[in-house]
């Protein structure tokens, strides 16, 4: 099946550096690509939608401006955190859409944890 | 807007039926899933159903949906200790089903 990865799998950082990570497909090519946070005992939430070469839609609370969003190729796209606060401190998942099919494909997900 | 809700935890013994429900407030759902979250990994899909289906077998998973009362479910039947996991209940909408809402999870806890 089809494989999405992301990189680091764990992070920490010192509040107010900024943290990009990564998330590549591995075997397909990922015209749209979704950031999600996860946070505790609480349901995955949409952060924004990647499409490749264009800009990324946010969803509605989610600041463009501290969560940085490149697409820059149909494999992989990238999540920066600008001027990380302990408060940013979550669980980060990537998917891909592969296609016009109706699934996601999920990385592994990114620890992160603001100090 | 849409809304995806689940009960937080279920607790059932090795061998017995795993019984997880979801109830979802989107009518234009076109499709719906269950996703398994495995500690510290990302989701990994189980299985889908189409809103215009009522039931789909997949082995020892069931997925049952009633569309008029909104209400999914999804079966493991002789559950394991390896299905010990979050599952997530999520639906796609209508007009763009690249985008899924999520429920808050199903923690399961498979006694031995």
């Amino acid at each position: 099946g089809a494989v999405v990865s992301q990189h680091p799998s764990r992070v920490i950082c010192k509040s107010g550096t900024s943290v990009k990570i990564e998330c590549r497909s591995l075997d397909f090519q990922a015209t749209t690509m979704f950031w999600y946070r996860q946070f505790p005992k609480k349901s995955l939430m949409l952060m924004a939608t990647s499409n490749e070469g264009s800009k990324a839609t946010y969803e509605q609370g989610v600041e463009k401006d501290k969560f940085l969003i490149n697409h820059a190729s149909l494999t992989l796209s990238t999540l920066t955190v600008t001027s990380a606060h302990p408060e940013d401190s979550s669980f980060y998942i990537c998917s891909a859409l592969a296609g016009s099919s109706y699934e996601q494909y999920f990385g592994p997900g990114t620890r992160l944890t603001v100090t | 807007g849409e809304d995806v809700e689940q009960s937080l935890f279920l607790s059932v013994r090795e061998g017995d039926s795993s019984v997880i429900n979801c109830t979802y407030t989107d009518s234009s759902s076109t499709y719906l899933y269950w996703y398994k979250q495995e500690p510290g990994a990302g989701l990994q899909l189980l299985t889908y159903i189409f809103s215009n289906m009522d039931m789909k077998q997949d082995q020892r998973l069931t997925v049952l949906l009633n569309k008029k009362d909104k209400h999914l479910s999804l079966r493991i039947a002789d559950t394991q200790t390896g299905d010990s996991a979050i599952y997530f209940c999520a639906e796609s909408e209508k007009t763009s089903y690249d985008k899924v809402i999520f429920g808050p999870g199903t923690s399961l806890s498979v006694i031995p």
